[in-house]
């Protein structure tokens, strides 16, 4: 199985931040990754595909990058509906997540 | 707009099974994977398994042996279900789409094709509990 390993488990932040989420896979996933925001008591939300395709309705603050092993989530200008959980997940073989990064209010 | 809505107990009792129904409003079930995805209270997201629309399923592994998904086409529903449970199945359950044409491919280790969640049910807090 794909392991997934995001890090930092949590951050810390302000309003206005630039702010980096690491994801790294176990074995090569190509391009088949997926960035989710969650905020408590909802459901995941769909952020980034293929690693680094915006889906639609989502804020061009929000961006992704890498391929292969390492991917990177980028939100240039943390604004105060952002602070949330972040989890990545590939879907290279079966479908596994990452264990989540928290954004809190520094 | 594509809306996912889970229904189903809210409390399974150790060793039953727990089932849920996801049904599916302002869209067709048909063309797309729907899938089952759980979360343990303050944990991670585990992916439980999904179904193709034409009826054909694919299971995380490591919960196969207790798992089954099915499809009704004419109610525009697919549903869970999971024997044998116990505390550590106790989650909120969620329901959600696949979307292929985000991307994926088909993956020749398990021969089966795979692709990003677009579509998200609320959630269902299942407890497992005598």
């Amino acid at each position: 199985d794909i392991q997934m390993t995001q890090s930092p488990s949590t951050l810390s932040a302000s309003v206005g931040d630039r702010v980096t989420i690491t994801c790294r896979a176990s074995q090569s996933i190509s391009s088949w990754l997926a960035w989710y925001q969650q905020k408590p008591g909802k459901a995941p939300k769909l952020l980034i595909y293929k690693a680094s395709s915006l889906e639609s309705g989502v804020p061009s603050r929000f961006s992704g990058s890498g391929s292969g092993t390492e991917f990177t989530l980028t939100i240039s200008s943390l604004q105060p509906d952002d602070f949330a959980t972040y989890y990545c997940q590939q879907y290279n073989s079966y479908l596994t997540f990452g264990g989540g990064t928290k954004v809190e209010i520094k | 707009q594509v809306q996912l809505q889970e229904s189903g107990p809210g409390l399974v009792k150790p060793s039953e099974t727990l089932s849920l129904t996801c049904t599916v409003s302002g869209g067709s079930i048909s063309s797309y994977y729907w899938s089952w995805i759980r979360q343990p209270p303050g944990k991670g997201l585990e992916w439980i398994g999904y179904i193709y629309y034409s009826g054909s399923t694919n299971y995380n592994p490591s919960l196969k042996s207790r798992v089954t998904i099915s499809v009704d086409t004419s109610k525009n529903q697919f549903s869970l279900k999971l024997s044998s449970v116990t505390a550590a199945d106790t989650a909120v359950y969620y329901c959600a789409r696949l979307n292929p044409t985000l991307g994926g491919d088909y993956d020749i280790l398990t021969g089966y094709y795979y692709h990003p969640f677009d579509y998200w049910g609320q959630g269902t807090l299942v407890t497992v509990s005598s």
